[in-house]
């Protein structure tokens, strides 16, 4: 197991139109996060899943933004109207208990 | 971020000690951690300590803990090329996710 994987790694999209990411955790990691990074910021928490049940979601993840974990192990992360302001960059993590590991990320340019 | 500060910047000169400090709020954080970042990539964890203890050593890296003044500090020895990056501290105010501080660069001199 190589650790997390995201795909892609860098998207550019227009205004307007809908986007998806995929995080891959590490194997039988039972949690997984999302987070998104801005310039000259750190990471601010979106969402948790604990196996395939979502169990927290921050104030930033709007009605545009819906994340889904399936079957517990891999997780998308759909934006939909994109606005230039979700221009960022997502992260995904896992984890099993006491450390998260991260993927490396997924630079959403919106023009 | 406002929860976990840290200073910006951090320069310093190859082989000296690198001291990168921080401050959180959350006093029921269970763990403390520090992550490293280098350009475009995502996050590496570095090293974490649990809140009752007030120190953690791993080769180049002295985690202090003051749980009292809500203080956590990384020191790097022996600061090379390679530990230029953005370091970040992050409390874990629950069951949830990690809070993050802004971040502090590394700069390391020759």
């Amino acid at each position: 197991d190589t650790g997390v994987s995201q795909d892609p790694r860098h998207k550019i999209t227009k205004r307007g139109q809908n986007v998806t990411f995929r995080c891959d955790p590490i194997s039988e990691h039972n949690r997984l996060y999302w987070y998104r990074q801005t310039l000259g910021q750190g990471p601010e928490f979106l969402t948790y899943f604990q196996n395939e049940a979502q169990l927290e979601k921050s104030r930033l993840l709007s009605d545009r933004f819906s994340a889904e974990r399936p079957k517990g192990s891999f997780s998308t992360l759909e934006i939909q109207r994109t606005e230039q302001g979700d221009s960022a960059m997502y992260l995904c993590a896992s984890s099993e208990n006491t450390e998260a590991f991260f993927g490396q990320g997924t630079r959403l340019t919106v023009v | 971020g406002e929860d976990v500060e840290q200073s910006l910047f951090l320069s310093v000169r190859e082989g000296d000690s690198s001291v990168i400090n921080c401050t959180y709020t959350d006093s029921s954080s269970t763990y403390l951690y520090w992550y490293k970042q280098e350009p475009g990539a995502g996050l590496q964890l570095l090293t974490y300590i649990f809140s009752n203890m007030d120190m953690k050593q791993d080769q180049r890296l002295t985690v202090l803990l003051n749980k009292k003044d809500k203080h956590l500090s990384l020191r790097i020895a022996d600061t090379q090329t390679g530990d230029s990056a953005i370091y970040f501290c992050a409390e874990t105010p629950g069951a949830d996710g990690l809070t993050f501080g802004k971040g502090t660069h590394l700069i390391i001199q020759p």
